[in-house]
């Protein structure tokens, strides 16, 4: 079945580098969305990317969708202490079913 | 505007129990999911609904857990009867499309436990 697999599982930074989480999947996806989620609390959406080769930025945070739609990044840059959390990516399949798969997510810490 | 509300926000029974979930999805919201979402791990999909219609409900366990969503808006959620495993934190999105297309708000989740 379809899968969506993410990397790192963990990353831990100091505050101030840079931070990049990737997403694959094994099939080709209609679109993407990264949420995040902190902890003990509950995911928050961030964005959804749908063309190919998509960029988009939000302060921060730089999210890229593959040429070939099967794969997506999450950078953020100089990373800060409320970036502390987990950064799931979601895929949506292409197919008929349109199920939202979601990756196992990348837990972020920060050291200040 | 409110959010995505689910109660109880804590719940502890014991094994072979029943317990029930409940949602009320944002005003408006024509999609409603509920999800299963285990420790360090992503949320998975146990139904989805579009209006009141169960639209995907392929991985709800259907030997114990059952799903409602009257007239559209609020769901409930029911496991009859607890097993350990089932012990997650069960969360409630909804979103404003059909298909599930756009974005998903999420309730602040149930945490069970199981004993």
């Amino acid at each position: 079945g379809q899968q969506v697999m993410q990397i790192p599982q963990y990353q831990h930074v100091q505050e101030g580098e840079d931070f990049t989480t990737y997403c694959n999947s094994s099939t080709t996806l209609s679109n993407i969305q990264w949420y995040k989620q902190r902890p003990g609390g509950h995911p928050v959406f961030l964005i959804q990317l749908v063309k190919s080769g998509e960029v988009k930025k939000q302060k921060r945070l730089t999210f890229q969708f593959g040429e070939a739609k099967k794969n997506s990044s999450l950078h953020i840059t100089a990373t800060q202490t409320t970036d502390v959390g987990t950064y799931f990516c979601a895929g949506r399949n292409a197919g008929n079913n349109r199920k939202l798969i979601w990756g196992l997510g990348t837990s972020l810490a920060v050291n200040p | 505007e409110a959010g995505v509300v689910q109660s109880p926000r804590y719940k502890i029974i014991e094994k072979k129990q029943p317990v029930a979930f409940w949602c009320n999805p944002i005003s408006g919201h024509n999609t409603l999911y509920w999800y299963l979402q285990n420790l360090g791990q992503g949320p998975e999909l146990l139904i989805r609904y579009e209006n009141e219609e169960a639209v995907d409900d392929s991985q709800l366990p259907k030997d114990r857990f059952s799903a409602e969503r009257l007239k559209g808006v609020d769901s409930t959620l029911k496991i009859q009867p607890a097993e350990l495993g089932d012990s997650a934190v069960y969360l409630c999105a909804s979103s404003p499309g059909l298909a599930g297309f756009g974005e998903q708000f999420f309730g602040p989740g149930t945490r069970l436990t199981v004993l």
